[in-house]
């Protein structure tokens, strides 16, 4: 059973598109993250939910949008892709927005924008 | 603000050599600390955590200790394998923060 399932695992694309990353987590958690990682594989906060709220929305470009239908899952989507969008982009939840508890991570999604 | 300074790699190291990897840390407030491992196309995995000083955190043969007076945890390994070959993130979490603060990450590679 996979406990942060991220859909798709490889993504290319052509600039300007718009595209959506799916997140699921089975884990109960409260809090769900995206993360972006570039390819020196620095990882970089881009928004965290807890219980379907934003609570950090870093800055990001609004052509990213995050949205949480339910506290299980965690979608971003991205409008008009650029080439500088290319990256691999972790979703991660963990039990409360802070505390001792450690972050799960899915499997990421590696995007290439052409 | 809080952040983590890690030990910039890449590292390279012969099987059964002994390893370290430095990390320290800023944080307000009493953070948590960690060790994930990245293998190479996959998600990061936790390793191993510490939640207040003098804790220490151990998983696989990895070990690190929480030292609070020197703001510090260190990954140590006596004897590297061939498979432990990954990207090693030190990162911290505070007990009043929403998210993680990660370090760059340092590359290890072990050889035969």
């Amino acid at each position: 059973d996979t406990a942060v399932s991220q859909t798709p695992k490889y993504l290319v694309t052509q600039m300007g598109n718009d595209k959506s990353i799916k997140c699921e987590q089975n884990l109960g958690h409260d809090t769900m993250y995206w993360y972006k990682q570039d390819s020196k594989k620095f990882l970089k906060i881009m928004f965290s939910y807890n219980n379907k709220e934003l609570i950090i929305n870093e800055t990001v470009p609004n052509r990213f949008s995050p949205k949480s239908p339910d506290k299980a899952h965690l979608n971003l989507h991205i409008n008009s892709l650029e080439l500088g969008d290319s990256a691999v982009y972790f979703c991660a939840s963990s039990q409360d927005p802070g505390g001792s508890t450690e972050a799960f991570f899915g499997q990421g999604t590696r995007l290439t924008v052409v | 603000g809080d952040s983590v300074t890690q030990m910039e790699g890449p590292v390279t190291l012969s099987e059964e050599a002994f390893l370290t990897i430095n990390c320290t840390y800023t944080a307000t407030g009493y953070p948590s600390l960690f060790w994930y491992v990245q293998y190479p196309g996959e998600g990061l995995q936790l390793l191993l955590k510490a939640t207040k000083a003098d804790d220490k955190g151990s998983n696989k043969g990895f070990e690190a200790t929480y030292r609070k007076e020197t703001t510090s945890f260190h990954l140590e390994k006596g004897s590297v394998q061939v498979s432990d070959s990954a990207v090693y993130f030190c990162a911290l979490r505070t007990n009043t923060g929403n998210q993680f603060y990660f370090g760059t990450g340092t590359s290890l590679t072990v050889i035969p």
